[in-house]
């Protein structure tokens, strides 16, 4: 069965540094988000991606993050100078083009520890 | 604006037990609405959705949940708990608009005792 894959799993970085979250959507699939989960909270969405531009994004997605589709297959989401509060559980997620159902499909999500 | 609220953060039941968590929606325009559990550690796995077909609506693992439009709500049951279901359960809107972002209510912990 198709699936959504990230990497890494978990990443430890210290404050100030660049980190770069990967994501592989499935294949014939059109439309990509990002979520991200601080621990113990709800699942907040980020960010989502078609025709390789931003079509949505929250308050969360500030001047720090990025995304891009360097590739055919890669989603990935860049955090230019990682903080504290940015630890987290980030999902990525994708929707084919002729879903009718706004059903998302996630992948395992990477864990970014920020110390 | 959507938004979701779950009522309860924390379900504790038996096993054998009626399962019951409550999900109210806010939406202006007709909501597709879905139900995703999370056990420890993984990722988020959709349990069921509700697309404006069937009223009652089936998924996984034996759940189902009902959507009530007078009562704007999306509560998720099932007759009869398993150990196994102990996990988060999140329900989530959105509108038939390609691209939409789900919404995600805040989550509720369901603990399953012997």
């Amino acid at each position: 069965e198709p699936e959504v894959t990230q990497t890494p799993s978990h990443q430890v970085t210290q404050m100030g540094q660049e980190v770069i979250l990967r994501c592989v959507p499935i294949s014939n699939h059109l439309y990509f988000y990002w979520y991200r989960q601080i621990l113990g909270q709800k699942v907040e969405f980020l960010v989502s991606f078609y025709n390789n531009e931003i079509s949505e994004k929250s308050e969360i997605f500030d001047d720090q993050f990025s995304v891009e589709r360097p590739d055919g297959s890669n989603f990935t989401l860049k955090i230019r100078s990682t903080k504290l509060e940015d630890s987290a559980m980030y999902f990525c997620a994708s929707r084919g083009l002729t879903s009718n159902t706004g059903e998302l499909f996630f992948g395992e999500g990477s864990r970014l520890t920020v110390l | 604006a959507q938004s979701v609220t779950q009522l309860g953060s924390h379900v504790s039941v038996s096993e054998g037990a009626l399962v019951l968590l409550r999900c109210n929606y806010s939406s202006s325009v007709p909501p597709y609405l879905f139900w995703y559990v999370q056990y420890p550690n993984q990722g988020l796995q959709l349990l069921l959705k509700y697309t404006s077909a069937a009223t009652l609506v089936k998924g996984i693992n034996g759940f189902e949940a009902e959507f009530k439009k007078s009562e704007t709500s999306f509560h998720l049951t099932k007759p009869s708990a398993h150990m196994s279901d102990a996990a988060e359960y999140f329900c989530a809107v959105t509108h038939n608009q390609a691209g939409t972002a789900l919404i995600f209510g805040k989550g509720t912990t369901l603990s399953v005792s012997s």
